[in-house]
């Protein structure tokens, strides 16, 4: 059992790529969610997915794009990225009825030079 | 959207010290989360409070849900260098509904431990 498990750990991108952070899990979670975590600014909620085929907007959307396909993965996409979205991202998942106990990925840190 | 507010910003503590800490929000909650992130990981829950009033313990690790439901607390006894890290309080986004996980964080306590 991996638990949640986000690729790539590290990565560094120019102004205006674009990218995609993976992210899985194997304990069979409704609930998903995207992460950004700034310094002296907590986690920061991007996007969240309550089961395939539903996505919603968090706090902090703009600029990223997210998909459910399947229960399992829930991949954040960068379409151009810029320097605003260094950060560390870390992606979440729960069970619906106990939403508070989220299981958080090991995280992705991203430089957007 | 909701804004919880956490104190001290960074603590630096001797080894076998109690610590405290403390969240406060200028909304109601009916629930409250305190996560710890250590260096370098995602963060992982500690305790889960449910009710005002409420005081839960974990191990060395006791928290309490306010009774005005605007504050909680969480109070680390007898501190070991392990206890290092990042301490967050979190609350549901929409702070009294089942907002299915939106969570709202604070900024966090960096927590340093001297041997």
């Amino acid at each position: 059992n991996a638990g949640v498990t986000q690729t790539p750990k590290f990565q560094v991108l120019k102004t205006g790529q674009s990218m995609t952070l993976q992210c899985a899990q194997d304990m069979n979670h409704e609930y998903m969610s995207w992460y950004r975590q700034d310094p002296g600014m907590g986690l920061r909620l991007i996007h969240y997915s309550v089961g395939a085929g539903i996505t919603d907007q968090g706090e902090v959307p703009n600029g990223y794009n997210v998909s459910r396909s399947t229960t399992e993965d829930f991949p954040l996409r960068l379409l151009s990225a810029a320097p605003s979205q260094t950060s560390v991202y870390f992606c979440a998942s729960s069970y619906l009825g106990a939403w508070g106990t989220q299981y958080f990925g090991p995280g992705t840190r991203l430089l957007v030079l | 959207g909701q804004q919880l507010n956490q104190s001290p910003q960074s603590m630096f503590i001797q080894e076998g010290e109690d610590v405290s800490m403390n969240c406060t929000s200028s909304s109601i909650f009916n629930t409250w989360l305190w996560y710890k992130q250590d260096p370098g990981e995602g963060p992982v829950l500690l305790i889960a409070l449910y009710k005002a009033g409420e005081l839960t313990s974990n191990g060395r690790l006791t928290a309490q849900f306010g009774i005005t439901r605007k504050d909680s607390f969480l109070n680390i006894s007898a501190s070991i260098p392990s206890d290092v890290g990042i301490y967050f309080c979190a609350g549901p986004a929409n702070a009294g509904g089942t907002s299915y996980g939106k969570l709202t964080f604070g900024q966090g306590t960096i927590l340093t431990v001297h041997p």
